[in-house]
């Protein structure tokens, strides 16, 4: 158990489908992280949102769209996928202090979402 | 951007026997972590070291950060080491970005 809650952890959604994946940290931290997690590829960021904000997006297509409404829970949103789509999401979150403080920034993960389109 | 490379890609064990892992990175990193993925695809921290040694169990870890590169030793391999270890870097200049290692899969033989 790692502080870090996903659900559902099983999605199976049609490229018409709108689902949203959920994650919720219960340590305290203040950013958040969604990956993915292809077959045979290191671990993409998406998405990181630092004070509840959105400071990095790395080019993710707009079907995916993040959503953070507190230090806590953090939402996918998913929309018109592609079989490409299919993959293992991952959620993680730390605690990130100012760039000029050199701090404790460990990442702890939930166990994953793994989504496959049809 | 930073490039971080893992090896060896594969490995197999007899379980009891030693091992070796590296991780290197092609630029300075503020962070180092170590993770386990379980065959069930879970993320297990094992190491946070963006330098020096650590050591937790059979497993430690040693990270020389002026030479670019990090390394995590496996002693008595059990077959509960079995997965895909990942190293993931924190870069200098980026913010909040980290960046994973392709990582090296484990099998350990009973």
């Amino acid at each position: 158990e790692t502080g870090v809650t996903q659900t559902p952890r099983h999605l199976v959604m049609g490229m018409t489908n709108k689902k949203s994946l959920k994650c919720e940290q219960h340590l305290g931290h203040n950013a958040m992280y969604w990956y993915k997690q292809s077959a045979k590829k290191p671990l993409e960021l998406m998405f990181v949102y630092s004070l509840e904000e959105r400071v990095e997006n790395n080019s993710v297509p707009s079907r995916f769209s993040p959503e953070c409404p507190n230090s806590s829970h953090l939402f996918l949103h998913l929309h018109t996928l592609q079989p490409e789509d299919s993959a293992l999401y991952l959620c993680a979150s730390s605690q990130e202090d100012p760039p000029w403080i050199r701090s404790y920034n460990e990442q702890f993960f939930g166990p994953g979402t793994r989504l496959t389109v049809l | 951007g930073i490039q971080v490379e893992q090896s060896p890609p594969d490995l197999i064990l007899q379980e009891g026997a030693n091992s070796t892992l590296r991780c290197n990175f092609s630029d300075s990193v503020n962070n180092l972590q170590w993770f386990h993925q379980n065959p069930w695809g879970q993320l297990i921290n094992l190491f946070y070291i963006p330098s020096g040694t650590k050591q937790n169990g059979r497993l430690s870890a040693t990270t020389v950060a002026t030479e670019r590169y990090s390394l995590l030793y496996i002693s008595s391999s059990q077959t509960t080491d079995s997965g895909v270890y990942f190293c993931a870097v924190e870069q200098v200049s980026g913010t909040y970005k980290y960046i994973f290692g392709t990582g090296t899969r484990l099998k350990v033989l009973a």
